[in-house]
């Protein structure tokens, strides 16, 4: 099993661009959440899917974050324009049918730097 | 208004001792509470779970009290190892299975 997989590892941008983070969750889960992580704010969660369906996206900070998730084994999280206070280390988790928290698999995170 | 609170960023205890790790709540709604545990690099990971109607749960080394009526719950490490040197989250289901996550707790382990 491959586990949750986040692309890219790491991401540096300048200020004003768009960044795209890419997730594949793991095969047959149908649970897939956005967390970002800050030293000020730990693990805030930014928008769960089930079933490619948006749950809830209250966490998502501004219209500048948007995403999607057009099929069962890919997610996208957009941030533009970017700006220096996006940076952070974000997470991407998947869980599968009818499990609680402790099915809560994440990838190793996308670490974004916006200078 | 974070309904899941450590108030220990960080914490360091020698090896073979026991390491205590706390965490707070305000909703005394959740149904239960898990414990996860982080790596430099890497994603978290679960660590151990309580149930609401439940005061204590032990896995091997890690054992989980929950004190409902203080609305707080802790983590023991008995004995400690360097290889436990993580970061340690308490988390607890918001709607749905979202879980909501403290701010962390750095256990440094010391030979």
């Amino acid at each position: 099993d491959a586990g949750v997989i986040q692309s890219p590892r790491h991401e540096v941008t300048e200020m004003g661009q768009e960044v795209t983070l890419r997730c594949k969750p793991i095969s047959g889960h149908n649970s897939l959440f956005w967390y970002r992580q800050t030293m000020m704010r730990g693990l805030e969660l930014l928008i769960y899917f089930n079933n490619n369906v948006p749950i809830d996206d209250s966490g998502m900070p501004e219209d500048r974050f948007s995403a999607k998730m057009p099929n069962a084994s890919f997610s996208t999280l957009k941030i533009q324009p970017s700006e220096p206070r996006d940076s952070a280390v974000y997470f991407c988790a998947s869980s599968p049918p009818g499990t609680g928290g402790e099915k809560l698999f994440f990838g190793s995170g996308t670490q974004l730097s916006v200078l | 208004d974070q309904q899941v609170k450590q108030n220990s960023p960080s914490l360091s205890v020698q090896e073979g001792r026991i390491s205590i790790l706390n965490c707070d709540y305000t909703n005394s709604m959740f149904d239960y509470f898990l414990w996860y545990k982080k790596y430099p690099a890497e994603g978290p990971t679960f660590l151990i779970s309580i149930s609401s109607i439940k005061d204590k749960n032990e896995d091997g080394r890690f054992t989980v009290f929950l004190n409902k009526s203080a609305k707080h719950l802790s983590l023991h490490i008995v004995p400690s190892q360097p290889g436990d040197s993580a970061v340690y989250f308490c988390a607890a289901p918001n709607s749905g299975y979202a879980l909501n996550f403290g701010k962390g707790t750095s256990l440094l382990v010391t030979p």
